[in-house]
């Protein structure tokens, strides 16, 4: 069975500080991981999107790593912002494009 | 950017009523838009995956009676939840992608809240 298993479950850091949020996964054949950001009472709003051969992709303040032998991916935030805080999903494309989500990281970022 | 309209936000409805959410894709034609359904705190959770012209692809345990899709052009879709009860209370989202390659982006919408009373 197909799973994407996120860490942590929530976070808590203060703002200006960097965290790290993990994605480790089973999807196979591995096509694409996506991680989004949602915040409370809207929909998720895409940050990255890597295929097989990427191993980095950046956008902005957020950096997304992939290793694909490993199957494990992360997201890099550098200098948390207050607007920030929200919840992160990874979600994880087999061939054929069935998508497997991961259960979110809900990271706070407190002044 | 691609953007996805969904409506209306939020929905509040006698229980044994129907309610129906539509999904538009603005500025792009989506053959493919999905929805989903998400309790606090939780991810989201796939219901199903809708097809412009054909039948829905409705995902293990999610009643097709209950939960009706009709997809009938490339930038519509709709999900009528039938005799709501409290239980159906929940956040509904959907999403549409331009084309079916495998890295295509998927856009989201804003969601639905539906409250059962």
């Amino acid at each position: 069975k197909n799973q994407v298993e996120q860490s942590p479950q929530s976070l808590i850091i203060l703002e200006g500080k960097n965290c790290t949020l993990q994605c480790n996964y089973t999807v196979s054949p591995f096509s694409n991981l996506r991680w989004y950001k949602q915040d409370t009472g809207r929909g998720p709003v895409s940050l990255t999107i890597m295929t097989f051969s990427e191993n980095t992709k950046s956008n902005g303040r957020y950096t997304a790593t992939l290793d694909a032998d490993t199957k494990q991916s992360s997201l890099h935030i550098t200098a948390s912002q207050l607007s920030d805080s929200a919840s992160y999903i990874c979600v994880v494309s087999e061939e054929g494009n069935m998508l497997t989500f991961g259960g979110g990281t809900r990271l706070m970022v407190k002044p | 950017g691609a953007v996805v309209s969904q409506h209306p936000s939020r929905v509040i409805c006698k229980s044994g009523t129907s309610v129906k959410i539509e999904c538009r894709s603005l500025d792009f034609q989506a053959t493919t838009m999905f929805w989903y359904r998400q309790f606090p705190k939780q991810s989201l959770m796939l219901m199903a995956t809708s097809n412009e012209g054909s039948k829905a692809t409705y995902e293990q345990g999610v009643e097709k009676d209950k939960f009706l899709i009709n997809h009938a052009s490339l930038t519509l879709s709709t999900l009528t939840v039938t005799s709501a009860h409290p239980e159906d209370s929940s956040f509904y989202i959907c999403s549409a992608a331009p084309s079916r390659t495998y890295n295509s982006p998927l856009h989201f919408g804003n969601g639905t809240r539906l409250t059962v009373t």
